[in-house]
């Protein structure tokens, strides 16, 4: 059972902007700890797609974008694509744990 | 060209160990923690275990404490995985990742991903 807490599952048309939320406690987000996010496409290693709440790697699309507030962080895409059809996760660290924590991931669908 | 190669899965028999290898390239692997992730079929992704650039700290999640133990060898730019005792809820791909956070005690987000090496347990 994550400690982070996400929606199994999200969807959206081409073209329209879709959010995944990620939820955890004050030992990791609420503690500041940043959040980070992945994509994994199918059969695919994990891509970091989001560093440090709202950073994005060299060469990531900046439809994509992270916020955080409080215990609560979130993912949102615009314009969606058929290619962003994956599983998506967030990331923290938890000082209770002395460990990293993974959310239990969000599959998107592009319909 | 950044490149983590993974290696040491098999198909092994429950109670028996395994070592897995992750070879780095093309970054500075002394700077950086690694860890070790790793994801049965069909599920997300669990965190097992880190260690800080130079080996000094090591930590663990719960769930493999006591049975794997994680190490590195800066001169060869390698990171290992002990996996003793195996179970078959161990089978999974296991995947190693880079982290400019080199201490181990929070994470700067894992940049640098492998392929993965399968592991699964079966008698």
């Amino acid at each position: 059972q994550s400690v982070l807490t996400q929606p199994p599952s999200v969807s959206g048309a081409p073209g329209q902007r879709v959010t995944i939320s990620c939820t955890g406690s004050s030992s990791n987000i609420g503690a500041l700890y940043d959040v980070h996010w992945y994509q994994q496409l199918p059969g695919m290693a994990p891509k970091l797609l989001i560093y440090a709440n709202t950073k994005r790697p060299s060469g990531v699309p900046d439809r994509f974008s992270g916020s955080q507030s409080g215990t609560s962080a979130s993912l949102a895409i615009t314009g969606l694509q058929a290619e962003d059809e994956a599983d998506y996760y967030c990331q923290s660290y938890d000082r209770s744990l002395s460990g990293v924590l993974f959310g239990g991931g969000t599959k998107l669908t592009v319909l | 060209q950044v490149q983590l190669v993974e290696s040491g899965g098999g198909v092994v028999q429950p109670g028996r160990s395994l070592r897995l290898s992750c070879v780095a390239s093309g970054f500075t692997f002394i700077d950086d923690a690694m860890h070790w992730v790793r994801q049965a079929p069909g599920r997300g992704l669990e965190w097992l275990a880190v260690i800080s650039y130079n080996g000094g700290n090591k930590f663990y999640a719960n769930s493999v404490k006591g049975r794997f133990t994680i190490s590195r060898d800066n001169s060869k730019k390698t990171l290992y995985l002990e996996v003793n005792s195996l179970r078959a809820e161990d089978t999974a791909m296991y995947y190693c990742a880079s982290d400019r956070g080199g201490t181990g005690t929070t994470t700067l987000g894992f940049a640098y991903w492998g392929q993965g090496t399968l592991v699964t347990v079966s008698s």
